[in-house]
Parts: C-alpha cells; structure tokens; sequence
C-alpha cells in the first residue's frame, strides 16, 4: 500500500533554533517528493522538489534530502522564524499513471515561540 | 503567491442546503484539482480536470460533482449538504509537464 509517513506529528521550538523533519514513504514507482508549506488556513505552498537522482535541495533556510534507497526524506529548518509556525506536508508523486497520483503525508505542525 | 482564487473562505449553511464552492485559476493550467482536509489529516483527492470538458473522480468517493466549461473556472457543486460534508476544501491547478500544483486559499465549510 503506497503510504507516506510524518514524524514528528507536532513539535514546538524555540525561536532561533534549527529543526528537522521526517518523512518516510512506500510509494512505488517513485517519480518525485515535495515538501509542502501549509500556514493555518491557507492552501500549501510548494517548498522544494526533488526527483530520484537528487539527494538534496535548498531554498533559502530550507533544504531538503532524499535517500531514495531508504525511502526517508528530511526537510531541515535553520535559524527558525516565527513565521516558520505552520504544517509542513510531505507528498510523494508516483509515476505509475498519467495522473501523477499525488500522496500526502498528514504533517508535522510546527510551533516557533520567542 | 499563485494566481488561484476560492470563494467563498468560510461557509456555514444549513442541512439540505445547495452550494456551489468557486475556484478560478489565471495561470492558464490545464489541470484542476478539488481536494478535502479535515483538521490535523491529509489532503484526500475527491475530483481532478485535465482541461475542459474533463472531469474524473479521486480517491475519496464524495457525493459533489464538479464541472469544467472554461480553463480557469473549476466550480464543486454539493446537492444536499449534511454535516459530514463538514470539511476545508482546496481547489488547486498544475501544468502539463510541470506537476508541481499550486493551492487556493481554501473554504472552510460547516454544515448545521
């Protein structure tokens, strides 16, 4: 069953700080894995996106890693902003129709106190 | 900011009640999306467009329809509305080729 998997559910950090997140995935066959951006209330915003030949990206203080042998991804936050506060989402495309069926991770709600 | 537009944000309406949830897209994509997220869950896939005239069902059975007449505009229609329909909704758009979609704000729907 193609499934994707967050951890940690929530975590809440201090201002400042760094942070990362987990993703773990089963979906077969692979063709890309985003992570997601989603502020309360709002729709996700696209982060980062990453094909089974790349193992790291960044955007700004985000950078995401891919190990497609393992099936893990990590999105790290560095130097955490209050504007960080949101659910961060991990979707993993297949390749196995002309969809791309997407599927989604239920996130990690991260807090960032002062 | 993507050029993606739902209305309205924030319905409340009674059991038995039609609606029609709006979305309009002016990047020209030719896929369209309709998705349902209840709080703290994941985004379930219910109807998807891959341009006019086209529209199919996702994953989750939900008992709208939706309709696709004109590129931009990806009206979700519910009939009968009951509590369970209770739910965000986000409406989102990719290009061909590209697939990374991008999100409408959503409507939050609350049915009494």
């Amino acid at each position: 069953k193609n499934q994707v998997e967050q951890s940690p559910q929530s975590l809440i950090i201090l201002e400042g700080k760094n942070c990362t997140l987990q993703c773990n995935y089963t979906v077969s066959p692979f063709s890309n894995l985003r992570w997601y951006k989603q502020d309360t209330g709002r729709g996700p915003v696209s982060l980062t996106i990453m094909t089974f030949s790349e193992n790291t990206k960044s955007n700004g203080r985000y950078t995401a890693t891919l190990d497609a042998d393992t099936k893990q991804s990590s999105l790290h936050i560095t130097a955490s902003q209050l504007s960080d506060s949101a659910s961060y989402i991990c979707v993993v495309s297949d390749r196995g129709s002309t969809l791309g069926r997407l599927y989604f991770g239920r996130g990690t709600q991260l807090t960032v106190w002062p | 900011e993507a050029d993606i537009y739902q209305t309205p944000r924030y319905l409340v309406i009674g059991t038995g009640k039609k609606i029609t949830l709006e979305c309009s897209q002016t990047m020209g994509h030719d896929k369209m999306y309709w998705y349902q997220q209840d709080p703290g869950m994941e985004l379930h896939l219910i109807h998807y467009s891959y341009g006019v005239n086209s529209t199919e069902k996702g994953d989750l059975s939900s008992e709208s329809t939706v309709s696709r007449i004109r590129t931009e505009h990806f009206p979700l229609t519910l009939e009968s509305a009951r509590p369970s329909h209770t739910s965000q909704y986000l409406c989102a758009s990719s290009e061909t080729g590209v697939e990374t979609q991008y999100f409408g704000p959503g409507t939050r729907l609350l049915v009494l």
